[in-house]
Protein backbone atom coordinates (compact mmCIF):
# COMPACT_ATOMS: atom_id res chain seq x y z
CA UNK A 1 0.00 0.00 0.00
CA UNK A 2 1.43 3.12 -1.08
CA UNK A 3 -0.68 5.43 0.93
CA UNK A 4 -1.99 7.16 -2.14
CA UNK A 5 -5.78 6.65 -2.66
CA UNK A 6 -7.79 6.84 -5.59
CA UNK A 7 -11.44 6.74 -6.27
CA UNK A 8 -13.48 5.10 -8.46
CA UNK A 9 -11.32 2.14 -9.04
CA UNK A 10 -13.66 1.58 -11.98
CA UNK A 11 -15.66 4.34 -14.41
CA UNK A 12 -17.86 3.44 -16.93
CA UNK A 13 -19.04 5.90 -19.03
CA UNK A 14 -20.36 7.10 -22.59
CA UNK A 15 -18.44 8.98 -25.34
CA UNK A 16 -19.66 13.28 -24.83
CA UNK A 17 -19.55 12.92 -21.23
CA UNK A 18 -17.73 14.36 -18.57
CA UNK A 19 -16.13 12.44 -15.55
CA UNK A 20 -13.97 13.58 -12.17
CA UNK A 21 -10.92 11.35 -10.77
CA UNK A 22 -10.14 11.68 -7.17
CA UNK A 23 -6.43 11.08 -5.53
CA UNK A 24 -5.42 11.68 -2.00
CA UNK A 25 -1.74 12.09 -1.83
CA UNK A 26 0.44 10.45 1.05
CA UNK A 27 0.65 12.38 4.27
CA UNK A 28 2.32 14.81 3.99
CA UNK A 29 3.30 14.92 0.64
CA UNK A 30 2.72 18.30 -1.52
CA UNK A 31 3.27 17.29 -4.81
CA UNK A 32 0.70 15.04 -6.87
CA UNK A 33 1.11 13.88 -10.64
CA UNK A 34 -1.47 12.30 -13.24
CA UNK A 35 -0.13 9.66 -15.51
CA UNK A 36 -2.54 7.86 -18.26
CA UNK A 37 -1.45 4.09 -19.65
CA UNK A 38 -3.32 3.40 -22.57
CA UNK A 39 -1.73 0.30 -24.78
CA UNK A 40 -1.09 2.10 -27.64
CA UNK A 41 1.12 5.26 -25.95
CA UNK A 42 2.34 3.14 -22.65
CA UNK A 43 2.47 5.45 -19.59
CA UNK A 44 2.41 9.12 -20.11
CA UNK A 45 2.67 11.98 -17.69
CA UNK A 46 -0.19 14.46 -17.86
CA UNK A 47 0.20 17.24 -15.33
CA UNK A 48 1.76 18.16 -11.65
CA UNK A 49 0.81 20.19 -8.67
CA UNK A 50 2.52 21.40 -6.14
CA UNK A 51 1.01 23.05 -3.04
CA UNK A 52 -1.97 23.54 -5.07
CA UNK A 53 0.02 25.49 -7.71
CA UNK A 54 0.28 23.88 -11.39
CA UNK A 55 4.21 22.81 -11.53
CA UNK A 56 4.47 21.00 -14.66
CA UNK A 57 2.37 20.21 -17.40
CA UNK A 58 2.94 17.17 -20.09
CA UNK A 59 0.82 15.52 -22.86
CA UNK A 60 -2.41 17.04 -21.34
CA UNK A 61 -5.34 17.25 -23.97
CA UNK A 62 -7.12 20.74 -24.05
CA UNK A 63 -10.44 18.60 -22.37
CA UNK A 64 -8.56 17.76 -19.66
CA UNK A 65 -8.15 19.64 -16.61
CA UNK A 66 -7.14 19.50 -13.22
CA UNK A 67 -6.65 20.71 -10.03
CA UNK A 68 -5.22 20.47 -6.26
CA UNK A 69 -7.27 21.77 -3.51
CA UNK A 70 -5.88 23.46 -0.31
CA UNK A 71 -6.34 19.62 1.76
CA UNK A 72 -3.85 18.87 -0.78
CA UNK A 73 -6.19 16.10 -2.49
CA UNK A 74 -6.50 16.35 -6.50
CA UNK A 75 -8.93 15.70 -8.95
CA UNK A 76 -8.47 15.23 -12.71
CA UNK A 77 -11.28 16.30 -14.92
CA UNK A 78 -12.15 14.96 -18.31
CA UNK A 79 -14.61 16.65 -20.68
CA UNK A 80 -15.95 15.48 -23.90
CA UNK A 81 -14.99 12.14 -23.52
CA UNK A 82 -13.43 10.52 -26.59
CA UNK A 83 -12.88 6.25 -26.96
CA UNK A 84 -9.74 6.83 -27.19
CA UNK A 85 -10.04 8.30 -23.70
CA UNK A 86 -10.50 4.69 -22.42
CA UNK A 87 -7.18 4.06 -20.18
CA UNK A 88 -6.03 3.73 -16.50
CA UNK A 89 -5.12 6.70 -15.03
CA UNK A 90 -2.69 6.94 -12.39
CA UNK A 91 -1.76 9.50 -9.65
CA UNK A 92 1.70 9.51 -7.64
CA UNK A 93 2.44 11.79 -5.08
CA UNK A 94 6.33 12.83 -4.20
CA UNK A 95 8.06 12.91 -0.96
CA UNK A 96 10.72 15.70 -1.98
CA UNK A 97 9.50 17.42 -5.78
CA UNK A 98 12.29 19.13 -7.37
CA UNK A 99 15.42 16.86 -6.99
CA UNK A 100 16.06 13.98 -9.22
CA UNK A 101 15.83 11.57 -6.27
CA UNK A 102 12.67 11.75 -4.69
CA UNK A 103 10.35 9.31 -4.70
CA UNK A 104 7.27 8.92 -6.14
CA UNK A 105 4.33 7.23 -4.66
CA UNK A 106 1.74 5.78 -7.07
CA UNK A 107 -1.97 5.04 -6.01
CA UNK A 108 -4.11 1.57 -7.68
CA UNK A 109 -5.63 3.75 -10.46
CA UNK A 110 -8.25 4.45 -12.18
CA UNK A 111 -9.57 2.24 -15.04
CA UNK A 112 -11.92 4.49 -17.18
CA UNK A 113 -14.02 2.89 -20.01
CA UNK A 114 -15.47 5.64 -22.55
CA UNK A 115 -17.96 3.19 -24.51
CA UNK B 1 14.80 13.15 -22.41
CA UNK B 2 18.09 11.05 -22.65
CA UNK B 3 16.58 7.76 -23.54
CA UNK B 4 17.19 4.19 -22.65
CA UNK B 5 16.77 0.61 -24.12
CA UNK B 6 15.55 -2.06 -22.69
CA UNK B 7 15.21 -6.11 -23.72
CA UNK B 8 10.98 -5.97 -24.13
CA UNK B 9 11.19 -9.04 -22.26
CA UNK B 10 13.25 -11.80 -19.86
CA UNK B 11 12.76 -15.22 -18.14
CA UNK B 12 13.63 -16.49 -15.14
CA UNK B 13 13.47 -19.34 -12.38
CA UNK B 14 12.12 -18.52 -9.11
CA UNK B 15 15.08 -18.11 -6.74
CA UNK B 16 17.94 -17.74 -8.87
CA UNK B 17 19.31 -14.45 -9.43
CA UNK B 18 17.53 -11.85 -12.34
CA UNK B 19 19.76 -8.99 -14.10
CA UNK B 20 17.48 -6.61 -16.10
CA UNK B 21 19.83 -4.61 -18.35
CA UNK B 22 19.58 -1.20 -19.74
CA UNK B 23 21.28 1.10 -22.24
CA UNK B 24 21.29 5.01 -21.93
CA UNK B 25 23.81 5.80 -24.37
CA UNK B 26 23.14 9.38 -24.31
CA UNK B 27 23.32 9.84 -20.49
CA UNK B 28 24.14 13.16 -19.40
CA UNK B 29 26.47 13.68 -16.20
CA UNK B 30 23.63 14.92 -14.36
CA UNK B 31 21.22 12.05 -15.15
CA UNK B 32 19.74 9.94 -12.38
CA UNK B 33 18.96 6.39 -13.06
CA UNK B 34 15.60 5.30 -11.57
CA UNK B 35 14.17 2.13 -11.49
CA UNK B 36 10.85 1.36 -11.17
CA UNK B 37 8.12 -1.74 -11.66
CA UNK B 38 4.39 -2.14 -12.51
CA UNK B 39 3.30 -5.29 -11.13
CA UNK B 40 0.01 -6.66 -12.66
CA UNK B 41 -2.95 -4.33 -12.12
CA UNK B 42 -1.45 -2.21 -9.79
CA UNK B 43 0.21 1.28 -10.14
CA UNK B 44 4.29 1.89 -10.89
CA UNK B 45 6.58 1.50 -7.75
CA UNK B 46 9.78 2.53 -7.20
CA UNK B 47 12.30 0.03 -6.64
CA UNK B 48 15.99 2.05 -6.63
CA UNK B 49 17.77 4.45 -7.93
CA UNK B 50 21.64 5.61 -8.70
CA UNK B 51 24.19 8.18 -9.99
CA UNK B 52 27.66 6.77 -10.22
CA UNK B 53 27.93 4.43 -7.65
CA UNK B 54 26.52 0.89 -7.06
CA UNK B 55 23.42 1.15 -5.19
CA UNK B 56 21.80 -1.60 -3.18
CA UNK B 57 18.49 -1.39 -1.29
CA UNK B 58 16.39 -4.08 0.67
CA UNK B 59 14.74 -4.34 -3.00
CA UNK B 60 17.43 -4.37 -5.50
CA UNK B 61 20.98 -4.23 -6.37
CA UNK B 62 21.86 -1.72 -9.30
CA UNK B 63 24.95 -1.37 -11.09
CA UNK B 64 26.30 1.18 -13.47
CA UNK B 65 28.58 0.51 -16.18
CA UNK B 66 31.75 3.22 -14.92
CA UNK B 67 31.04 4.94 -18.46
CA UNK B 68 27.33 5.07 -16.93
CA UNK B 69 26.23 4.01 -20.37
CA UNK B 70 24.28 1.21 -19.12
CA UNK B 71 23.30 -0.06 -16.09
CA UNK B 72 21.88 -3.60 -15.00
CA UNK B 73 18.92 -3.88 -12.11
CA UNK B 74 19.76 -7.41 -10.12
CA UNK B 75 17.17 -8.76 -7.92
CA UNK B 76 19.13 -11.58 -5.92
CA UNK B 77 16.77 -14.32 -5.55
CA UNK B 78 13.62 -13.92 -8.01
CA UNK B 79 10.18 -14.84 -6.39
CA UNK B 80 6.79 -14.84 -8.19
CA UNK B 81 6.07 -11.40 -7.02
CA UNK B 82 8.69 -9.97 -8.62
CA UNK B 83 7.11 -10.39 -12.17
CA UNK B 84 6.33 -7.38 -13.31
CA UNK B 85 7.52 -4.53 -16.06
CA UNK B 86 10.48 -3.11 -14.84
CA UNK B 87 11.02 0.96 -16.13
CA UNK B 88 14.72 2.04 -16.50
CA UNK B 89 14.17 5.73 -16.62
CA UNK B 90 16.63 8.58 -16.69
CA UNK B 91 15.78 11.88 -14.42
CA UNK B 92 17.40 15.28 -16.37
CA UNK B 93 16.28 18.13 -14.33
CA UNK B 94 16.98 20.41 -16.91
CA UNK B 95 14.60 18.79 -19.61
CA UNK B 96 12.16 16.64 -17.22
CA UNK B 97 11.88 18.37 -13.88
CA UNK B 98 9.89 15.98 -11.59
CA UNK B 99 8.21 13.77 -14.31
CA UNK B 100 9.04 10.10 -14.95
CA UNK B 101 9.22 9.55 -18.99
CA UNK B 102 8.43 5.77 -19.01
CA UNK B 103 9.39 3.21 -22.01
CA UNK B 104 8.08 0.25 -22.90
CA UNK B 105 10.20 -1.60 -20.21
CA UNK B 106 10.90 -4.91 -19.52
CA UNK B 107 8.56 -7.36 -18.63
CA UNK B 108 10.13 -10.12 -16.46
CA UNK B 109 8.56 -13.56 -16.20
CA UNK B 110 9.17 -15.85 -13.21
CA UNK B 111 8.94 -19.15 -13.14
CA UNK B 112 8.44 -21.38 -10.49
Amino acid sequence: DSGVTQTPKHLITATGQRVTLRCSPRSGDLSVYWYQQSLDQGLQFLIQYYNGEERAKGNILERFSAQQFPDLHSELNLSSLELGDSALYFCASSDDPGTLTDTQYFGPGTRLTVL
Amino acid sequence: DAKTTQPNSMESNEEEPVHLPCNHSTISGTDYIHWYRQLPSQGPEYVIHGLTSNVNNRMASLAIAEDRKSSTLILHRATLRDAAVYYCILRDGETSGSRLTFGEGTQLTVNP
